[in-house]
């Protein structure tokens, strides 16, 4: 079974500032890893996805993200953050087969401050 | 189209009262869930539907019943809820066969009084 850990179930930044969100996960099985936002009262959006091939994934709204094998981790990152960027982030892992099921951490509440 | 469509946004229901939610996607997606979201968490799946069978019930109460009329359609009916049972049901769907990416319809939130 797989298990998703978000490290940081809050984190405050200034705008205009990097921001780094921290996922590890647990699989016995390769996976697929996601990052979703969602905005306040609205449904999930996927930011980027990690299927296979290049270990650095570029997302839509200028967010990246890493895959490390090694540290079972797959962090995701932005340069310079705007007001726009508050958020609930959430990681997520889907197993290779089966139903598809995806498991998801327990959210990054990401604040933007002017 | 890329979009999952669910109806009504929000739902205001007595606990004897009979309501259904709906979903529909046309991007071709042969893999449908029912998720339940209470705030601040993650949403919680309750049902998956491939190929139009229910192919997972998360052990949800009998009280939510779901549909797939057809490979667009996903209702879920609700009769005799409970208080605790008021959340944002989201709606996804995903290509079966493919690499588990779920796409997300923008959630019901459903209220019992």
């Amino acid at each position: 079974a797989q298990s998703v850990t978000q490290l940081d179930s809050q984190v405050p930044v200034f705008e205009e500032a990097p921001v780094e969100l921290r996922c590890n996960y647990s699989s016995s099985v390769s996976v697929y890893l996601f990052w979703y936002v969602q905005y306040p009262n609205q449904g999930l959006q996927l930011l980027l996805k990690y299927l296979s091939g290049s270990t650095l994934v570029k997302g839509i709204n200028g967010f990246e993200a890493e895959f490390n094998k090694s540290q079972t981790s797959f962090h995701l990152r932005k340069p310079s953050v705007h007001i726009s960027d508050t958020a609930e982030y959430f990681c997520a892992v889907s197993d290779l087969g089966g139903a598809q099921k995806l498991v998801f951490g327990q959210g990054t509440r990401l604040t933007i401050n002017p | 189209d890329t979009e999952v469509t669910q109806t009504p946004k929000h739902l205001v229901m007595g606990m004897t009262n009979k309501k259904s939610l709906k979903c529909e996607q046309h991007m071709g997606h042969r893999a449908m869930y029912w998720y339940k979201q209470k705030a601040k968490k993650p949403p919680e799946l309750m049902f998956v539907y491939s190929y139009e069978k229910l192919s997972i019930n998360e052990s949800v109460p009998s009280r939510f019943s779901p549909e797939c009329p057809n490979s667009s359609l996903l209702n879920l009916h609700l009769h005799a809820l409970q208080p605790e049972d008021s959340a944002l049901y989201l709606c996804a769907s995903s290509q079966s066969g493919g690499f588990g990416e779920q796409f997300f319809g923008p959630g019901t939130r459903l209220t019992v009084l």
